[in-house]
């Protein structure tokens, strides 16, 4: 079964370093999405894209944060100045194959991001 | 605005006993409601989803949900626990017509002991 693949799946970073995770959506989704998951707290919403358009952002995603696919198959996620309340995992998914808009999303296993 | 508490951040049980996981929602409309589960160091796996239609719907590994407007409520079950149902669900909510943006609940524990 096709599936979300993210990489790295542990990223360390000094604070006030950029750091980029990146994303394998499936490869016929239309949209796609970042989460995060701060320890102990709730799976919270980031930012949506669609047609290489952010559709739809949360609070937390400041100008620090941007999304990029810059091919056909990756999709990113930059911070650009890491902070330390930055540590957290985070989740990519994507879903909605061409003329099925209403599927489920499909979630990458994460990228645990430690900002020390 | 869209809110989901699951009651009990922890819930233990033995195997082969029924397992409820609580899930309460709040939306101003028709909601689709969601059951993930997420295994050690792995990603967030679908079990189930309610969109319309019948309001008790099947989910994979024998989980079930049934979804009660009047208690607007979605609560996970199982009739009998196994000890590879040992994981963290989380409940979700996400506006009626798509699939946009899901609000999770913070996630409920469930430990199998023998």
């Amino acid at each position: 079964e096709p599936e979300v693949t993210q990489t790295p799946s542990h990223q360390v970073t000094q604070m006030g370093q950029e750091v980029i995770l990146r994303c394998v959506p499936i490869s016929n989704h239309l949209y796609f999405y970042w989460y995060r998951q701060i320890l102990g707290q709730k799976v919270e919403f980031l930012v949506s894209f669609y047609n290489n358009e952010i559709s739809e952002k949360s609070e937390i995603f400041d100008d620090q944060f941007s999304v990029e696919r810059p091919d056909g198959s990756n999709f990113t996620l930059k911070i650009r100045s890491t902070k330390l309340e930055d540590s957290a995992m985070y989740f990519c998914a994507s879903r909605g194959e061409q003329g099925s808009y209403n599927s489920p999303l499909h979630f990458g296993n994460g990228t645990r991001l430690t900002v020390t | 605005a869209q809110s989901v508490t699951q009651l009990g951040s922890h819930v233990s049980v033995s195997e082969g006993a029924l397992v409820l996981l609580r899930c309460n929602y709040s939306s101003s409309v028709p909601p689709y409601l969601f059951w993930y589960v997420q295994y050690p160091n792995q990603g967030l796996q679908l079990l189930l989803k309610y969109t319309t239609g019948a309001t008790l719907v099947k989910g994979i590994n024998g989980f079930e949900a049934e979804f009660k407007k009047s208690e607007t409520s979605f609560h996970l079950t199982k009739p009998s626990a196994h000890m590879s149902d040992a994981a963290e669900y989380f409940c979700a909510v996400s506006l009626s017509g798509g699939y946009n943006k899901l609000i999770f609940g913070a996630g409920t524990r469930l430990a199998v002991h023998p």
